[in-house]
């Protein structure tokens, strides 16, 4: 059975850092990319961030670059998102997902960040 | 970064009627190895996002025949030929030709 599990959200103030991780199980997590997509309370959802499968290529929102870190280690079959910096418009559940361009649709059941002081 | 345009932003359909979703990109979403990256997801209240089409008409696996994707280029549609109880939510489109990524600012159905 296919698996990715987020962690890492919480309640955190303004300008502190979080890191999310995502752990993935049931599939071959080193030949896909993957992403983090957020959905803000109430709102639509938002491309966060993505990875190649190598980890050598990464891709960000204009939102979140300069901010946040993209990262994964093959060897345990995980990926991260380092928030610095943040703000209350970060607020959000963060999902990870694998590459929706291909065969295979794999979501998490997302992660709440809260930005708040 | 590509600009994805959703209409209508609410759509009321009648139970076994059709209903059709359109999707426009700014830049068109071929891509140089002849595929277009634009796909399809529905999500409900409280639940992740669950793609139903990719690859503009591919559908997954588990996706009633309902469903069905079309469109090339800068112009896209989802087609449900008979809406069922089930179908209520929203829908967004995304293109992954032009990383980053974005996705259409969603269509919410619902029951009239």
């Amino acid at each position: 059975e296919v698996q990715l599990l987020e962690s890492g959200g919480g309640l955190i103030q303004p300008g502190g850092s979080l890191r999310l991780s995502c752990a993935a199980s049931g599939f071959t997590f080193s030949s896909h990319a993957m992403l983090w997509v957020r959905q803000a309370p109430g709102e639509g959802l938002e491309f966060v961030s993505s990875i190649n499968p190598g980890g050598t290529e990464t891709s960000y929102a204009e939102s979140v670059k300069g901010r946040f870190t993209i990262s994964r280690d093959n060897s345990r079959d995980t990926f991260f998102l380092q928030m610095n910096s943040l703000r209350a418009d970060d607020t959000a559940v963060y999902f990870c997902a694998k590459d929706p361009n291909w065969q295979g649709d794999y979501w998490g059941r997302g992660t709440l960040v809260t930005v708040s002081s | 970064d590509v600009v994805m345009t959703q209409s209508p932003l609410s759509l009321p359909v009648t139970l076994g009627q059709p209903a059709s979703i359109s999707c426009r990109s700014s830049l068109s979403l071929l891509f140089r190895d002849g595929n277009t990256f634009l796909s399809w997801f529905h999500q409900r209240p409280g639940q992740s996002p669950r793609r139903l089409i990719y690859q503009v008409s591919i559908r997954d696996s588990g996706v009633p025949d309902r469903f069905s994707g079309s469109g090339s280029g800068t112009d896209f549609t989802l087609k449900i030929s008979r809406v069922e109880a089930d179908d209520v939510g929203v829908y967004y489109c995304m293109q992954g030709t032009h990383w980053p990524a974005t996705f259409g600012g969603g269509t919410k159905v619902e029951i009239k």
